[in-house]
């Protein structure tokens, strides 16, 4: 079975500076999807960016990009120019076929 | 486009009482998912139709726990009886179907307490 982890509970960073946040899964399929999902507080879980990993070139999106190693299978996410609106949970996800799972999340911070 | 649509958005009920969770996807979306999202944790999956066959439901607490998707659109998830440990935000999330997930759209949730 496909394990998502995420070992840091908790994350703050300073307005405008950037922050990464780690993931790492295991899973012996080769194709598959990566994501990072942000659910900010009482409101919904919505899609931040997507990584194929047949794909070697790193997912990009406005400020946020990941560190894609596929060997390594770890998926970071990069937040760039943090802003107050980036306070939230962010859930790494895998998925395979229609197999979908989540890791327990980081809670981000963002000071002013 | 409408989203993924999921009532009620709260509820407080005692333990060994029932309840049902109802969930309409975005039309089109043959993939349905319930997710249990204890405070401070992950969601974690309960169970998974494509269209109305389950694909997946081995976290499913069967003895409490059941869900349907009549004609492959909504979904109802309930409970009975229920306990305390199943206090939790219950999310529906649905997606395309094509065979690979590219992206899950989720609604806002049902925030259960049970007292």
């Amino acid at each position: 079975a496909q394990t998502v982890t995420q070992s840091q509970p908790e994350m703050s960073v300073q307005e405008a500076e950037t922050v990464t946040l780690s993931c790492t899964y295991d899973t012996s399929e080769n194709n598959y999807y990566l994501f990072w999902y942000k659910q900010p507080p009482s409101r919904q879980m919505i899609l931040v960016i997507r990584q194929e990993a047949y794909k070697q070139q790193n997912a990009t999106e406005n400020r946020f990009s990941v560190n894609f190693q596929k060997a390594a299978k770890s998926f970071s996410l990069k937040i760039s120019d943090s802003q107050l609106g980036d306070t939230a949970m962010y859930f790494c996800a895998f998925s395979f076929l229609v197999d979908m799972r989540f890791g327990a999340g980081t809670r981000l911070t963002v000071k002013p | 486009e409408a989203g993924v649509a999921q009532s009620p958005r709260y509820k407080i009920i005692e333990k060994r009482q029932s309840v049902a969770f109802w969930c309409n996807p975005i039309s089109g979306h043959a993939t349905l998912y319930w997710y249990q999202q204890i405070l401070g944790q992950g969601p974690k999956l309960l169970i998974q139709f494509q269209n109305n066959g389950v694909v997946d439901d081995s976290q499913l607490p069967k003895d409490r726990f059941s869900a349907e998707r009549l004609k492959g659109v909504d979904s109802t998830l309930k409970i009975q009886p229920a306990k305390l440990e199943d206090s939790a935000v219950y999310l529906c999330a649905s997606e395309f179907g094509g065979g690979t997930v590219t992206e899950a759209f989720f609604g806002q949730g049902t925030r259960l307490t049970v007292v």
